[in-house]
């Protein structure tokens, strides 16, 4: 079965750094639309960042601060986060598009990141 | 940016009963391919969420043939013929055709 699974969430301060991962099973970060999705607690769902080959894309509220990246030896998707703010705090999900148009067909569980002092 | 709005907020329905959920877009969602780039998704309460309709009328896999997408350019409806207690949860449109990918502030659907 195909399986999305991130960690490296948790407590940060703001203004602070943090990576999260997604390892997939049974399916290719390579070659495959690769994105990340947040939720703000109790809020609704935000795109973020999607990745695949020289394809890359970021929501307006993170650009410049978050890296999306894959490593395709550990078959995994990464979101790397600086300069955090309140505002970030959020469940991450990462989800899968086959290809374009998209639609995500896979999603993770997701990991929380918490921005506060 | 491309701005997905919904309606209703919330939708109170009883079981058997039909229901039905609105999505517009800011600007047409109809591309030059005659699709309409336009995704519904549900998220189950403690969930991740699912996708439930995609390219504006196409069904995902395993989806209940109850459910059903309509609407072209900037209208688009999500319909359950009739509505199961499984169904609970809140409803998201999406639009791809362009990135940033926007979502709607969703519909949740809850039994009466």
């Amino acid at each position: 079965d195909v399986q999305l699974v991130e960690s490296g969430g948790g407590l940060i301060q703001p203004g602070g750094s943090l990576r999260l991962s997604c390892t997939a099973s049974e399916i290719s970060v390579s070659n495959n639309y690769m994105n990340w999705v947040r939720q703000a607690p109790g809020k609704g769902l935000e795109w973020v960042s999607v990745i695949y080959s020289g394809y890359i894309h970021y929501a307006d509220s993170v650009k410049g601060r978050f890296t999306i990246s894959r490593d395709n030896s550990k078959n995994t998707l990464y979101l790397q986060m600086n300069s955090l703010r309140a505002e970030d705090t959020a469940v991450y999900y990462c989800a899968r598009a086959k290809n374009y148009p998209f639609y995500f067909d896979y999603w993770g569980q997701g990991t929380l990141v918490t921005v506060s002092s | 940016d491309i701005v997905m709005t919904q309606s209703p907020l919330s939708l109170p329905v009883t079981p058997g009963e039909p229901a039905s959920i609105s999505c517009r877009s800011s600007q047409s969602l109809l591309h030059r391919n005659g699709n309409n780039y336009l995704d519904w998704y549900l998220q189950k309460p403690g969930q991740s969420p699912q996708v439930v309709i995609y390219l504006g009328s196409n069904r995902a896999s395993g989806v209940p043939d109850r459910f059903s997408g309509s609407g072209s350019g900037t209208d688009f409806t999500l319909k359950i013929s009739r509505v199961e207690a499984e169904d609970v949860g809140v409803y998201y449109c999406m639009q791809t055709l362009e990135v940033p990918l926007t979502f709607g502030g969703g519909t949740k659907v809850e039994i009466k």
